[in-house]
């Protein structure tokens, strides 16, 4: 079965640090990954996939991920962060190539920016 | 923006009761989905459709039912709603292999 972990629950960081958060997975097959960031009372919305090809991939607002699939990990990474930043960050797993692809969720992380 | 939205955005209930939460989608997408987003669990899949009339469960089914008679909207019920269903109910389309989220609605069961 498929499974999502987010390691770190909370985490702090000041404006202006890098920021890595931490995204390992278990799935069978060639995964489908996913980052999505949801502000306060706000929806989720996509910061970037992994479906095949380059491992590291750029996304929206600056965010870039890594996937290593030795280590089953898919990394969110900044180099700068601002303090609109702060929100809950959520890592995802799909099949590909199923037709209706169910989602597995991690637990997400809660960044918090320090001025 | 998917063209998703959802209604009500806001509910108190009380147990016992029916509740029905719509989501309607503007763009012809064949599969929608409901999750529920609850502290420590991020979202689990409630049940999803691929078609109308086409629809299947997900992790956290039980208590919960589903109908799409239209390709726009994917009705999700709770026959009687109890205290352990208050949640964040985010409904949700996949467009070339990625889920695209509605602004959800909140769900309080008193």
């Amino acid at each position: 079965a498929q499974s999502v972990t987010q390691p770190d629950i909370h985490i702090t960081v000041s404006e202006g640090a890098s920021l890595e958060l931490r995204c390992n997975y278990s799935y069978g097959a060639t995964p489908y990954l996913f980052w999505y960031v949801q502000s306060p009372g706000q929806g989720l919305q996509l910061l970037l996939k992994y479906f095949s090809g380059d491992t590291l991939v750029q996304g929206i607002k600056g965010f870039e991920a890594e996937f290593k699939r030795s280590q089953s990990s898919f990394n969110l990474r900044k180099p700068s962060v601002h303090w609109s930043d702060a929100a809950e960050y959520f890592c995802a797993v799909g099949g590909g190539n199923q037709g209706a692809q169910k989602l597995v969720f991690g637990q997400g992380t809660r960044l918090t920016i320090n001025p | 923006d998917a063209g998703i939205t959802q209604s009500p955005r806001h509910k108190v209930t009380e147990t016992g009761t029916p509740v029905t939460l719509r989501c309607h989608q503007t763009e012809n997408h064949r599969y929608m989905y409901w999750y529920r987003q609850d502290p420590g669990h991020g979202l689990r899949l409630i049940h999803y459709s691929y078609g109308v009339k086409d629809t299947d469960k997900g992790e956290v089914s039980d208590g919960y039912s589903v109908s799409r008679s239209k390709t726009e909207d994917f009705l999700l019920t709770l026959e009687s709603a109890t205290s352990s269903q208050t949640s964040v109910y985010f409904c949700a389309i996949s467009e070339m292999d990625t889920q695209y989220f509605g602004p959800g609605t909140r769900l309080t069961v008193l």
